[in-house]
């Protein structure tokens, strides 16, 4: 069956970067992008962006330009999410979610990876 | 706030129906993009309920439906059960935000 799994939780002071991993399988990795979403405590979920595994294109979501940078090794099924520049507003879970396409559902997610910043 | 706008609860009594609203504009839902809508238990992952606007997954119970018209679209869930209280998000794409998959703010559900 189709399961993403992510890299465990992180605690970072403020300033650092985080790198979050998210392990395909079940599916043919190159076939669909991978998102990543992120939830502060009891709020709303927020895209950050999309890769391609196969082209390793990206897209960002404007409040995290020049902050974020998506990635892959399509080697091992995974793909890489790093935030610099943390602050405490950061501080939330961060999932992966897969799509067939720009304008399609996510239809499969990870658990999702809690990041804690702070001082 | 969030591009796409859902009452922030709704509560219904089991058995009953209740409907829950995302309103969009005219640079996503009034174009023409798909409205996907997503439940989250408590603690968990979200998981796709609609998507393409009226599509149930495999698994879905059909008491979960979509629609969609101009600039909005609803999700309704009939014959409401206790395990349906949880977090519901709807999603579509805004070509104003160059390429951004936009959510809603959420819809608390409580079963009363």
């Amino acid at each position: 069956q189709v399961q993403l799994v992510q890299s465990g939780a992180e605690v970072k002071k403020p300033g650092a970067s985080v790198k979050v991993s998210c392990k395909a399988s079940g599916y043919t990795f190159s076939n669909y992008d991978i998102n990543w979403v992120r939830q502060a405590t009891g709020q709303g979920l927020q895209w950050m962006g999309w890769m391609n595994p196969k082209s390793g294109n990206t897209g960002y979501a404007q409040k995290f330009q020049g902050r974020v940078t998506m990635t892959r090794n399509t080697s091992i099924s995974t793909a890489y999410m790093e935030l610099s520049g943390l602050r405490s507003d950061d501080t939330a879970f961060y999932y992966c979610a897969r799509t067939r396409g720009w304008r399609k559902d996510f239809d499969s997610w990870g658990q999702g990876t809690l990041v804690t910043v702070y001082s | 706030q969030s591009v796409l706008t859902q009452p922030p609860s709704v509560s219904g009594a089991p058995g009953q129906r209740v409907t829950i609203s995302c309103t969009g504009s005219s640079s996503n839902i009034g174009a023409g993009y798909e409205v996907h809508w997503y439940q989250q238990l408590p603690g968990t992952a979200p998981k796709v309920l609609i998507h393409d606007n009226t599509n149930r997954p495999s698994g879905v119970p059909d008491r979960f439906s979509g629609s969609k018209s101009g600039t909005s679209a609803s999700l309704a869930i009939s014959g409401l059960q206790p395990e349906d209280e949880a977090d519901y998000y709807c999603q579509s794409y805004d070509y104003m935000l160059s390429g951004s998959r936009v959510f809603g703010g959420g819809t608390k559900l409580t079963v009363l």
